[in-house]
């Protein structure tokens, strides 16, 4: 079965440029999260939705980031524009949510290099 | 994250030592994860608990959960060099949550030599 996808694994954007992230959650997972990962700050919850729906964004860094889930199946993070300081990488992760222990099963990252 | 502190940060064990790695939450837990990271990989589920002085096992890694749900061990017996890696907990301090948002510690990179 597969397990959560995301693309691209790698990038290298310059400066300003517009970068988008994707991801397919596991089928049949209603909840869906966006992670961050550098070696400052660790790993942090950017935004997370539910049934398609953004329930938590208070995560997200600033304007410059958008994240949009329009069906179950897909996802993308948007950062417009791009600053070096958002290098890190992202995780994208999902689960069944059908009571309090639900497993999260995270993609391998896309690694994202801002120059 | 602030409401989660792991320690210690790094481990360096040599092959077949036992090993203890803690996760303190600020506030109760209403479920806590183990995760392994690779470098350049993502992140492999290990064991969730959510009853405080649960206890669960695979192969030879067991994770505890404390009577008052605020701290967490995951304890590593005998330990081989395909342990390495970066060990995260992750908490649901939501109030039960059914969404199960997971908040993380910094995480804990374990080195065994052989």
């Amino acid at each position: 079965d597969a397990g959560v996808i995301q693309s691209p694994r790698h990038e290298v954007t310059e400066m300003g440029q517009e970068v988008t992230l994707r991801c397919k959650p596991i089928s049949g997972h209603n909840s869906l999260f966006w992670y961050r990962q550098t070696m400052m700050r660790g790993l942090e919850l950017l935004i997370y939705f539910n049934n398609n729906v953004p329930i938590d964004d208070s995560g997200m860094p600033e304007d410059r980031f958008s994240a949009k889930m329009p069906n179950a199946s897909f996802s993308t993070l948007k950062i417009q524009p791009s600053e070096p300081r958002d290098s890190a990488v992202y995780f994208c992760a999902s689960s069944l949510a059908e009571g309090p222990g639900n497993t999260i099963y995270f993609g391998e990252g896309s690694w994202l290099t801002v120059v | 994250s602030q409401e989660l502190e792991q320690s210690p940060q790094s481990l360096i064990v040599q092959e077949g030592k036992n090993l203890t790695i803690n996760c303190t939450s600020s506030k109760t837990l209403y479920g806590l994860y183990w995760y392994k990271q690779k470098y350049g990989e993502g992140l492999i589920f290990l064991m969730m608990l959510q009853k405080g002085g649960e206890e669960k096992s695979h192969e030879k890694i067991t994770a505890k959960l404390d009577e008052k749900k605020q701290q967490s061990s995951l304890h590593i017996t005998a330990s081989q060099p395909s342990h390495a890696g970066i060990y995260l907990c992750g908490a649901d301090i939501g109030r039960g949550s059914t969404l199960g948002r997971l908040y993380f510690g910094r995480g804990t990179q374990l080195t065994v030599w052989p």
